[in-house]
């Protein structure tokens, strides 16, 4: 079957301008993931959902950082007023369910804020 | 907080040599503990995982790791490395992970 797919696979931005980046996870995973992926930071985790609800959103670097999911399934991830220090590939992974499972991984979005 | 640290974030390793690395995890709770590996161009992938079952993990491509409970520490090992497991290891407790170990073999 499909994989996690992310679009777009490349965001070239102007810093202050808001950028979506959207996640569709695999079909009947309930669990969603978003991290960011920078040189020497390793995989940060940003959020994750359960069905629609993110009961764990502390890694959310600001408040300009949101996401949401719809349906239970596709996810937005929304940067607004981005910065240069946004420029990361942000990772998107989905699992049967949250408890522990493994984790399914998107091949990303590259983002780069000018 | 939970966290997750693996102490070497480069390696370079001949072909054939003997690989560890370390991983140690600060988790309340059920721990559920993971390695994947992200090889040059590709996207994340799981090597293995343990999930309270018998403390020595066997992965793929000949990958093991061991689940030491009193050490909090769950590191990866492989007996003879080979060039094409060139690539990044990252540790993961859940949905919390390490920063990552990049591992070159020389041919």
């Amino acid at each position: 079957g499909a994989g996690v797919s992310q679009s777009p696979s490349n965001k070239v931005t102007e810093k202050g301008k808001d950028v979506e980046l959207r996640c569709d996870p695999i079909s009947g995973h309930t669990a969603l993931y978003w991290y960011r992926q920078s040189l020497g930071q390793g995989l940060e985790f940003l959020i994750y959902f359960q069905g629609n609800s993110a009961p764990d959103k502390s890694g959310l670097p600001s408040d300009r950082f949101s996401a949401e999911r719809t349906g239970g399934s596709v996810s937005t991830l929304t940067i607004q007023r981005t910065q240069q220090e946004d420029s990361a590939v942000y990772l998107c992974a989905s699992s049967l369910e949250l408890s522990g499972d493994e984790q399914f991984f998107g091949p990303g979005t590259r983002l780069t804020v000018l | 907080a939970q966290s997750v640290s693996q102490h070497n974030h480069h390696v370079i390793l001949s072909e054939a040599a003997s690989l560890e690395l370390g991983c140690n995890y600060s988790y309340g709770g059920t721990v559920n503990l993971f390695w994947y590996v992200q090889y040059p161009g590709q996207h994340l992938q799981l090597l293995l995982k343990y999930f309270s079952e018998d403390p020595l993990v066997k992965g793929i491509k000949g990958f093991e790791a061991e689940f030491i409970k009193s050490k909090f520490s769950f590191n990866l090992r492989k007996p003879s490395v080979q060039w094409s497991d060139t690539a990044e290891y990252f540790c993961a407790a859940k949905y919390i992970f390490g920063t990552g170990t990049r591992l070159k073999v020389l041919a």
